[in-house]
């Protein structure tokens, strides 16, 4: 199984500010995903981020607002821009434990809170 | 119509009981199936994968209908470290994407 981390774990920002969410999994992998989970709700997928290319993004997300990068096959980043209340959520970035498998892992997410 | 719908819940059982979840799903594209669990405030944790010919892990059988788009998790002795959300995933083919269902509620009491 791949072992994800994330930092922060949780922060709590002001509105109008900028988060950025850091991902590392412990081995390589070609595909990582960035989701968001509403309280009380399941998990949607933002994006998927693709190491060398653009990520490619979920009906109703924007990489305006949630501008990702992902420099290397072990690392990617997910920027909340421009925040507001209603991106308060946890984030979980995910990634496949190899490169035939069809389940996904998930790092322990970021809890965010907007004020 | 969401693409997987479970039950939300939540299912309040003693221990030793046996709960069933169900799950639909509607894309018949759908290629892969699992259900994971998540505690509260953490990640979602792989239970297990749900195969055509039904699977089962010590107390807990999965079992999966193509034709009727139904995914299922059985639960027997049921332990109050059961006490999750429990969540049907679905991968639809030739992609990477999962899709998560809302999630069922299972509280063990003792």
């Amino acid at each position: 199984s791949a072992v994800i981390s994330q930092k922060p774990s949780r922060d709590i920002c002001q509105r109008g500010t900028s988060l950025t969410i850091q991902c590392q999994v412990d081995s390589q992998v070609t595909m990582m995903f960035w989701y968001r989970q509403q309280p009380g709700q399941s998990l949607t997928l933002i994006a998927t981020a693709n190491q060398g290319s653009e990520a490619t993004y979920e009906s109703g997300f924007v990489i305006d607002k949630f501008p990702i990068s992902r420099p290397n096959l072990t690392f990617s980043t997910l920027t909340v821009s421009n925040m507001s209340p209603e991106d308060s959520s946890i984030y979980l970035c995910s990634a496949p434990p190899g490169p035939a498998a069809n389940e996904q892992f998930f790092g322990p997410g970021t809890r965010l809170t907007v004020l | 119509r969401k693409e997987v719908e479970q039950d939300p819940g939540p299912f309040n059982v003693p221990e030793g009981a046996t709960v069933a979840f169900n799950c639909t799903y509607s894309n018949s594209a759908s290629q892969s199936f699992f259900w994971y669990r998540q505690d509260c405030r953490k990640e979602p944790k792989l239970l297990m994968s749900v195969y055509s010919s039904g699977n089962e892990d010590g107390r807990f059988t999965a079992q999966l209908n193509r034709a009727s788009q139904y995914i299922s998790l059985l639960i027997r002795d049921s332990k109050l470290s059961d006490s999750a959300t429990y969540l049907c995933v679905v991968k639809t083919y030739n992609t990477d994407k999962l899709i998560f269902g809302t999630g069922t509620r299972l509280q063990v009491f003792p």
